[in-house]
């Protein structure tokens, strides 16, 4: 099955700084990557997704990269604010949405204010 | 996107009881899954809720443990049968509308078992 890595697992920033997660897949087969934000007591929520056919995705403060070849995806989260404060996932999948999403283990994010 | 709501939103259990959690969303869907996510852990899939036929179980996970039903295209329940104080969880239902692009999560049930 599919195994995802993700790293780190905590990341402080100052506002307005930037910051980035990566994540590693096993399986090439996938091609649907999406990236949720957990704040804490919520739900996970999709801020952005990215499939293998594309290299990049931006949505104003927020951009996902993959690299196929490498078997790695990454967000990338520019001017950070303290409500970007939260735990972020990436997942794989190969097919959107109708199929089982492998999610990796996380990251806390800290912006200090 | 659809509006997901689950039920109860919190538990207190005893162990050897069963809880079954009811997951509603106000249009229909095409898939429904169930997930599990442990005191700051991340998100495993318990199975998807198959409409009108049995549950596909994800390794790890058994029927008899947390049966699943789906009646129609816009409710399910999960069962946690016989709990234990390692069930202590939350339990999202997620689903994946239209042509199944995205999963989207329901509020979770935080379940905790003495």
């Amino acid at each position: 099955g599919e195994n995802v890595e993700q790293h780190p697992s905590t990341l402080s920033v100052q506002e307005g700084d930037s910051a980035v997660i990566k994540c590693t897949y096993s399986d090439s087969a996938s091609n649907y990557f999406p990236w949720y934000k957990q704040e804490l007591g919520k739900r996970p929520q999709l801020i952005i997704d990215i499939r293998s056919n594309v290299g990049e995705k931006k949505d104003q403060r927020i951009a996902v990269t993959l690299n196929k070849t490498a078997k790695h995806f990454s967000l990338h989260i520019t001017e950070t604010q303290p409500e970007d404060s939260a735990v972020y996932f990436c997942a794989a999948s190969r097919q959107a949405g109708a199929n089982n999403l492998f999610f990796g283990t996380g990251t806390r994010l800290t912006v200090i204010p | 996107s659809a509006v997901i709501s689950q039920k109860p939103s919190r538990d207190i259990c005893q162990r050897g009881t069963s809880l079954t959690i009811q997951c509603q969303v106000d249009s229909q869907v095409t898939m429904m899954f169930w997930y599990r996510q442990q005191p700051g852990q991340s998100l495993t899939l318990i199975a998807t809720a198959n409409q009108g036929s049995e549950a596909t179980y994800e390794s790890g996970f058994v029927i008899d443990k947390f049966p699943i039903s789906r009646p129609n295209l816009t409710f399910s329940t999960l069962t946690v049968s016989n709990m234990s104080p390692e069930d202590s969880s939350i339990y999202l239902c997620s689903v994946a509308t239209g042509t199944g692009e995205t999963q989207y999560f329901g509020p979770g049930t935080r379940l905790l078992v003495l």
